[in-house]
């Protein structure tokens, strides 16, 4: 059974960082793309950052580009968002989404964790 | 890159259809087969429920349909069930940042 399990969310001050992860199970993790997805809260889904499956290729929403950094760990099954220079607007559950692998869809989800940002 | 366009609720009768429409532009739903569509119920994960305009994975039911003309893509639920209350958002996949557009998102309500 495929499982996706984020941690790291939390409160913190604007201008602050925050490194969020993405332990992965039940699915050979190194073969498959991953992309972090947010929602504001009672707002609609967002893409933020997306990573292929060996890793050398990221990419980003123009929005947290340059404050946040996409990254795993292979060896650990880990999806990896470290996010720095935190303002109020990225408040949000964050979710890690499973890429397939033939198409361009998410087909798993993360639970989500929770990233406030506020004074 | 824009949200694309949902109604923001649709509501329906318990054995009625529904459809949700998810318009776009050329530069996404209209420009590539790649829209998937995902149920959330709240507090939950979204969950994929038609990938490439009409696709079903396998557990969704078949009641659950897509379609796309032109612009604008299509979620249709027949036969709808009170447990099919949920949000729904489209999505396209895009060759240019930011790569996923994501719908505004439809509030479903089984009457």
């Amino acid at each position: 059974e495929v499982q996706l399990l984020e941690s790291g969310g939390g409160f913190v001050q604007p201008g602050g960082s925050l490194r969020l992860s993405c332990a992965a199970s039940g699915f050979t993790f190194s073969s498959y793309a991953m992309s972090w997805v947010r929602q504001a809260p009672g707002k609609g889904l967002e893409w933020i950052s997306g990573i292929t499956s060996s890793g050398g290729s990221t990419y980003y929403t123009d929005s947290v580009k340059g404050r946040f950094t996409i990254s795993r760990d292979n060896s650990k099954n880990t999806l990896y968002l470290q996010m720095n220079s935190l303002r109020a607007e990225d408040t949000a559950v964050y979710y890690c989404a499973k890429r397939h692998s033939t198409v361009t869809t998410f087909d798993y989800w993360g639970q989500g964790t929770l990233v406030t940002v506020s004074s | 890159q824009s949200a694309l366009t949902q109604p923001a609720s649709v509501s329906g009768s318990p054995g009625q259809s529904i459809t949700i429409s998810c318009t776009g532009t050329s530069s996404d739903v209209g420009g590539y087969n790649y829209v998937s569509w995902y149920q959330q119920h709240p507090g939950k994960a979204p969950k994929l429920m038609i990938y490439e305009v009409s696709n079903r994975p396998s557990g969704v039911p078949d009641r659950f349909s897509g379609s796309k003309s032109g612009n604008t893509a299509s979620l249709t639920i027949s036969g709808l069930q009170a447990e099919d209350e949920a949000d729904y958002y489209c999505s396209s996949y895009i060759t240019s940042s930011p790569l996923y557009v994501f719908g505004t998102g439809t509030k479903v309500t089984v009457l």
